[in-house]
């Protein structure tokens, strides 16, 4: 049973328009979300969070929304440019568990020029 | 600056052979992490360590063995190999403090077993 899922297994948006990749969670016990993306042969790289306590957490042209009652939260990306094509994954984290992320089974995002 | 790297980066291996994955993080950090990617699966973590000497079990342990003899090292062994462990694996670490969760990865060690 996944705890953090990201439905949505490919997006496709152009250039210059704004990009929303969505993961859902069950686990209420998350209090620390956080977004990784990852090109091809590399490894995840940290690219924003947000604690339970926000609802909104801002960094450039990514942003990053949660809303606890939903259990869902959402990566907003404006405005889209083609380095951004790669696969993004969303993750949770409880307190007390030692850091072990839950990560979801990634988006594929791609920018079309 | 190296981060976090893992040896060797290809592998193919006949069913019950064995290995190990070697990961090196230049970090100081305290936490260690094997994770495995398989596709529309994510990552799923093996086995982690909280610090030198430590270990503990993650989501999908079974067939792995780690050890953590020294703070900056993670090494993931597979004992007796099987086709269900061809997959991409990931090491990762992050600081010893704080609840951030922010981990720092390797690029990966592409394994197949035949």
């Amino acid at each position: 049973d996944q705890q953090v899922k990201q439905n949505s297994p490919s997006l496709s948006v152009q250039e210059g328009r704004i990009s929303i990749l969505n993961c859902d969670y069950t686990n209420s016990m998350f209090d620390y979300f956080l977004w990784y993306k990852k090109y091809p042969a590399e490894g995840p790289t940290f690219l924003i969070s947000i604690s339970s306590i926000k609802d909104k957490n801002e960094d450039g042209r990514f942003t990053v929304f949660l809303n606890k009652s939903a259990k869902h939260l959402s990566l907003h990306i404006v405005p889209s440019q083609p380095g951004d094509s790669a696969v993004y994954f969303c993750a949770a984290i409880s307190s007390g568990s030692a850091r072990q992320l839950t990560f979801g089974s990634g988006t594929q995002l791609t920018v079309l020029p | 600056n190296a981060g976090v790297t893992q040896t060797p980066k290809f592998r193919v291996l006949k069913t019950g052979q064995s290995m190990t994955l070697l990961c090196a993080q230049d970090m100081n950090h305290e936490y260690m992490y094997w994770y495995r990617q398989d596709p529309g699966m994510g990552l799923r973590l093996i086995h982690y360590s909280v610090g030198e000497g430590t270990t503990a079990k993650g989501e999908v342990p079974d067939g792995y063995n780690v050890s953590r003899l020294k703070k900056q090292n993670f090494l993931l062994g597979l004992e007796s190999a099987a086709p269900s462990q061809t997959s991409v694996y990931f090491c990762a670490s992050s600081y010893g403090t704080g609840v951030t969760g922010e981990l720092f990865f390797g690029e990966g060690s592409r394994l197949t077993v035949l």
